[in-house]
């Protein structure tokens, strides 16, 4: 059984603070990873797919590296607003026949006090 | 453009009786996935549709849940006898292709609460 951990599981932040979280998943048979942003009420909306070991993508004021061989991958927030407050939600795939195949770790909440 | 939407975005329902929950996906998309949330869980894998067949339906929990699509569009997710351990959010996802490298775009959900 597959097993995506993210930690922290919530976070408290101030408006304009930096923040970072953090995915970990099994590195053998990579094959993709996205991060999805929750907001209540609202439907999860995908930020970033990646593939590379190696990768960065940004957009905005988020930005996420990807450690294939290690097995993690981090998504920062730089100067975070109370818009940004939400779930961060991290999923994994891996290659052996199901590479269309989504695992989802259970979240990091973010809470932005302005 | 539209994009997925889901209903009824809640429906409360007693112990024992069926319940079918609609997604219609992004046209054009191949790919149609079912997820539910149970409280204090992360997004748990029902089933995967590549156009109207299902190959994986490894993460439907029992025999009591089925789901079918048609047309390469509408997906329903159906659940006999509804039992207490149902109530979840249910999402549906769609994307373009069946491959993970592709985005998933997430319908609202519907929340599933059985008394």
């Amino acid at each position: 059984i597959l097993n995506v951990e993210q930690s922290p599981q919530s976070l408290h932040v101030q408006e304009g603070d930096s923040t970072n979280f953090t995915c970990s998943f099994p590195s053998s048979n990579f094959y993709a990873l996205h991060w999805y942003r929750w907001e209540t009420a609202k439907s999860p909306e995908a930020l970033f797919v990646m593939t590379l070991n190696g990768d960065e993508k940004k957009k905005g004021r988020i930005s996420a590296t990807l450690n294939t061989k290690e097995g993690y991958s981090y998504l920062y927030i730089k100067g975070s607003q109370p818009e940004d407050s939400a779930t961060y939600l991290c999923a994994t795939s891996h290659s052996g026949g199901s590479n269309y195949k989504l695992t989802f770790g259970k979240g990091t909440l973010l809470t932005v006090n302005p | 453009g539209a994009g997925v939407s889901q209903s009824p975005s809640n429906k409360v329902t007693e112990k024992g009786k069926d319940v079918e929950l609609r997604c219609d996906p992004i046209s054009g998309h191949t790919a149609l996935y079912w997820y539910r949330q149970r409280l204090g869980q992360g997004l748990e894998f029902l089933i995967y549709f590549q156009g109207n067949s299902a190959p994986d339906k490894s993460g439907l929990p029992s025999d009591r849940f089925s789901a079918e699509r048609t047309g390469e569009s509408v997906s329903t997710l159906t659940i006999q006898r509804t039992q207490q351990e149902d109530s979840a959010v249910y999402l549906c996802a769609s994307s373009l292709v069946g491959r993970a490298e592709y985005e998933q775009y997430f319908g609202p959900g519907t929340r599933l609460t059985v008394t």
